[in-house]
């Protein structure tokens, strides 16, 4: 059964550092583009970063970029999205998400975890 | 990246039908063929009800449909059930490797 869960939320004040995870099952992770999405408080969902099925690639919503950096371990089948200088707007339940392409790209999200909560707060 | 434009709340009787509109640019949901649709019920994982405009996934109910037109996606809900009551967002590739989700629409049962 494909399954993705997220850990590494919690409360952290503004400027400093988290850390995501996003451990994958029943699927073959390596084969697999991979996805963060995020949905702040009263507000919509919002795409935050892309990564490739091998790492090679990664791109990133204008909102992140340079703060935030996707990677991923194979070997591991988990996902991560490393988030630095974080601010208050960065406040959101973050969910990890599955592109259905096999070592191709299909442009959509068909798993998805319940997502963990990441508050920037001082 | 502007969202795209959805309305912010539809509503409708049990067995009716309603349409949520999805409206983006030249720059994503007009250049790509490749919009999908979620389901959101807070606290819960989204669930893809469609994808490439108008493909539905294994399993999900044929009430539910899509299609697009110029730079507008649209999703038709058809015999309206309690169980479709929650949010809605459209999501369309933007190229680069990026993505837009829209503003979403709260779905009411009435």
């Amino acid at each position: 059964q494909v399954q993705v869960v997220e850990s590494g939320g919690g409360v952290v004040q503004p400027g400093r550092s988290l850390r995501l995870s996003c451990a994958a099952f029943g699927f073959t992770f390596s084969s697999y583009a991979m996805h963060w999405v995020r949905k702040a408080p009263g507000k919509g969902l919002e795409w935050v970063a892309f990564i490739s099925y091998d790492g090679s690639n990664n791109y990133y919503a204008d909102s992140v970029k340079g703060r935030f950096s996707i990677s991923r371990d194979n070997s591991k089948n988990t996902l991560y999205l490393q988030m630095n200088s974080l601010r208050a707007e960065d406040t959101a339940v973050y969910f990890c998400a599955r592109d259905p392409g096999w070592k191709v790209l299909r442009y959509h999200f068909d798993y998805w975890g319940q997502g963990t909560l990441v508050s920037v707060s001082s | 990246q502007s969202a795209l434009t959805q309305p912010a709340s539809v509503s409708g009787s049990p067995g009716q039908s309603i349409t949520i509109s999805c409206t983006g640019t030249s720059s994503d949901v007009g250049s790509y063929n490749l919009v999908s649709w979620y389901q959101h019920h807070p606290g819960k994982a989204p669930k893809l009800m469609i994808n490439e405009g108008s493909k539905r996934p294994s399993g999900v109910s044929n009430r539910f449909s899509g299609s697009t037109s110029g730079s507008t996606a649209s999703l038709t809900i058809s015999g309206l059930q309690a169980e479709d009551e929650a949010d809605y967002y459209c999501c369309s590739y933007a190229g680069s490797s990026t993505y837009v989700f829209g503003t979403g629409t709260k779905v009411t049962v009435l």
